[in-house]
């Protein structure tokens, strides 16, 4: 199937730092990105829309100024946390959306595998 | 807008046995799609099985199949002969296939726990 890349898998880091977080398509262009935050034992929640070379459609509730989203190729989208606190400490997952038809389309999102964000 | 309701906050089964899982939705769009994902203790997302609400027959993979009922706006997944690694969290979700971001909408989920 689909192939979607996330890095890193697991990060920590110190209060008032910035993280990056890569959510990459590997064998596939994806026209859609989306970023999820998920809290223990608790369902995903979406928090952006990304598409290539247009700014991201954030979620009601979520700060664009705290959750940066650049979407630079078909291929490639970034997710920033700047100045984590500990209350940004979650599971982030991404995943990629690839059109309505040809290989992979069969499912609407193809997910990574997540990056669990520790804030010390 | 769409919501997706999963009234089951956690389940169990022993193993070899079957199970049912209950996921409502309620929407006025007339063409969808509906998913059941897997998501095991290593937090990985996997995609179960996948209705089209233009199909009447329901969709079925291996052990796992649904039961779909559109007028009823009900769709339940059917685990048969349990296994161990079945044990995990299990989202319903739901997609308008008209629309243009393709946005899934997610149930709060339910913990199968297989026991053996």
């Amino acid at each position: 199937g689909a192939v979607v890349s996330q890095h890193p898998s697991w990060v920590i880091c110190k209060s008032g730092t910035s993280v990056k977080i890569e959510c990459r398509s590997l064998d596939f262009q994806a026209t859609t990105m989306f970023w999820y935050r998920q809290f223990p034992k608790q369902s995903l929640m979406l928090m952006a829309t990304s598409n290539e070379g247009s700014k991201a459609t954030y979620e009601q509730g979520v700060e664009k100024d705290k959750f940066l989203i650049n979407h630079a190729s078909l291929t490639l989208s970034t997710l920033t946390v700047t100045s984590a606190h500990p209350e940004d400490s979650s599971f982030y997952i991404c995943s990629a959306r690839v059109g309505n038809t040809g290989r992979y389309s069969n499912q609407p999102q193809h997910f990574g595998d997540g990056t669990r964000l520790s804030i010390l | 807008a769409q919501t997706v309701t999963q009234s089951q906050p956690e389940m169990s089964v022993q193993e070899a046995e079957t199970v049912t899982l209950s996921c409502t939705y309620d929407t006025s769009e007339s063409d969808y799609y509906l998913f059941w994902y897997k998501q095991p203790p290593s937090r990985q997302m996997i995609l179960v099985i996948r209705q089209e609400a233009y199909k009447q027959q329901n969709a079925t993979e291996n052990r796992f199949s649904v039961n779909f009922q559109k007028a009823a706006k009900s769709f339940s997944l059917k685990i048969s002969d349990s296994q161990l690694g079945d044990a995990a969290m299990y989202f319903c979700a739901y997609v308008n296939s008209g629309g243009s971001n393709y946005k899934l909408t997610f149930g709060k989920g339910t913990l199968l726990t297989v026991n053996p």
